[in-house]
């Protein structure tokens, strides 16, 4: 079966430290992977995606994300956090049918 | 500007009234997608299309019917409201349904089911 999890419901950093968004997969074969962002009122705005080849990906806003096959993970990463961060990030599958994990609401202090 | 747009943005209507959330895209995109959000549960799949007179539905299609006449639209009807109905709608498309197309999505509509 498909199944994406993002086990952190919320995290809490403070501006100008790093970050890390978890993100486990389970599929068969390789998947294709996705970040998406969503700010308060907004629509989901695609971060970043893996396809194949280099497992470290670069993104929009400074984000990347690694592709771990041992580990079944597609962590999304940021050296250091803007107030203007602060939102829900979707981590997403593409087997033959799209999946969305419950999703990690980030908060920033100031 | 490439976009994909929703009507109404927010709607509170009453159990048993039939309504009509539009869907349009400006991108010529063959694959659409209907999507509710809820807390927890992140978003779930309601219908999706993969061309004109194409539709299917998705993970949680009970009590949505979906149309696909024209490329452009991709209205999503709710026959006969209910409470559990409840939720933030996203419309989505994107250049094709195979793996690794990038989805665009909608504003969002929020809808209250009383």
């Amino acid at each position: 079966a498909q199944s994406v999890t993002q086990p952190d419901i919320h995290i809490t950093v403070s501006e100008g430290a790093s970050l890390e968004l978890r993100c486990n997969y389970s599929y068969g074969a390789t998947p294709y992977l996705f970040w998406y962002v969503q700010s308060p009122g907004q629509g989901l705005q695609l971060l970043l995606k893996y396809f194949s080849g280099d497992t470290l990906v670069q993104g929009i806003k400074g984000f990347e994300a690694e592709f771990k096959r041992s580990q079944s993970s597609f962590n999304l990463r940021k050296p250091s956090v803007h107030w203007s961060d602060a939102a829900e990030y979707f981590c997403a599958f593409q087997g033959y049918k799209y999946i969305f994990g419950t999703g990690t609401r980030l908060k920033v202090l100031a | 500007e490439a976009q994909v747009t929703q009507n109404p943005r927010y709607l509170i209507t009453v159990t048993g009234k039939k309504l009509t959330v539009t869907c349009s895209q400006n991108m010529n995109h063959e694959y659409m997608s209907w999507y509710r959000q809820d807390p927890g549960l992140g978003l779930r799949q309601i219908y999706y299309s993969m061309n004109v007179e194409v539709t299917d539905k998705g993970d949680v299609p009970e009590g949505y019917k979906v149309s696909r006449k024209e490329k452009r639209n991709f209205p999503l009807i709710l026959e006969s409201p209910s409470p559990n109905q409840t939720s933030l709608y996203f419309c989505a498309s994107s250049l094709g349904g195979r793996p690794g197309n990038e989805q665009f999505f909608g504003p969002g509509t929020r809808l209250t089911v009383l």
